[in-house]
């Protein structure tokens, strides 16, 4: 069965950096374009970034962009979101999720649990 | 950005009650529309893709209607275990791909 399981969050300072990830199996994940959607502490979903399955196009929130690169490595079934700058305000739980389509950015048809990033001094 | 807003934003119902949950976009977007339910502690699900598609393995108790800028999410008949946050999902223009606030459905 598909199964997304990310790891890597933790405690960072403001302006630190950091780097998540999540393993994916149970389908071609190289067919595949995949996600990250966050969760502020209490709050709703907030999609934060796209990578199409061949790595052609990428899209990004305006909240993150030019702070955060989305990346994957097809060959160890692998995305990764690489945070820059952070601040306090991308305190949140970090969802992978994969995208239902393999051209288009369409609905996100499975998840992973998601992994918990707290931006603080 | 498409903006979506949910009504209501909360909900108290009875187990076997009818529930309707609205979705309206601040612009037209044809059928790309998924509905999701998060449980406390847990992933969104998947339970409605194209605005009326249910998803494989969610009950039929769950169905989704609409196009353009409205768009409604209901269950037929409460359970007990759906109780959760729903939200709803826009695809139709992006970036970004947008969220509603999402609904609480809590028990009454």
């Amino acid at each position: 069965q598909v199964q997304l399981v990310e790891s890597g969050g933790g405690v960072v300072q403001p302006g630190g950096a950091l780097r998540i990830s999540c393993a994916a199996s149970g389908f071609t994940f190289s067919s595949y374009g995949m996600h990250w959607v966050r969760q502020a502490p209490g709050k709703g979903l907030e999609w934060v970034a796209f990578i199409r399955y061949d790595v052609s196009s990428k899209y990004y929130a305006d909240s993150v962009k030019g702070r955060f690169t989305i990346s994957r490595d097809n060959s160890k079934n692998t995305l990764y979101l690489e945070m820059n700058s952070l601040r306090a305000e991308d305190t949140a739980v970090y969802h992978c999720a994969k995208d239902r389509s393999t051209i288009l950015l369409r609905d996100f048809d499975y998840w992973g649990q998601g992994t918990l990033v707290t931006v603080s001094s | 950005a498409i903006q979506l807003t949910q009504s209501p934003s909360s909900l108290s119902a009875s187990v076997g009650d009818r529930v309707t949950i609205t979705c309206r976009a601040s612009q037209g977007i044809s059928s790309a529309l998924a509905w999701y339910q998060q449980k406390p502690g847990k992933a969104p699900k998947l339970l409605i893709y194209d605005a009326s598609s249910l998803e494989s393995g969610v009950p039929s108790r769950f169905s989704g209607s609409g196009s353009g800028t409205d768009f409604t999410l209901t269950i037929s008949s409460l359970q007990p275990e759906d109780f959760a946050i729903y939200y709803c999902q826009q695809f139709n223009s992006y970036p970004p791909i947008t969220f509603g606030q999402g609904t609480r459905l809590e028990i009454k």
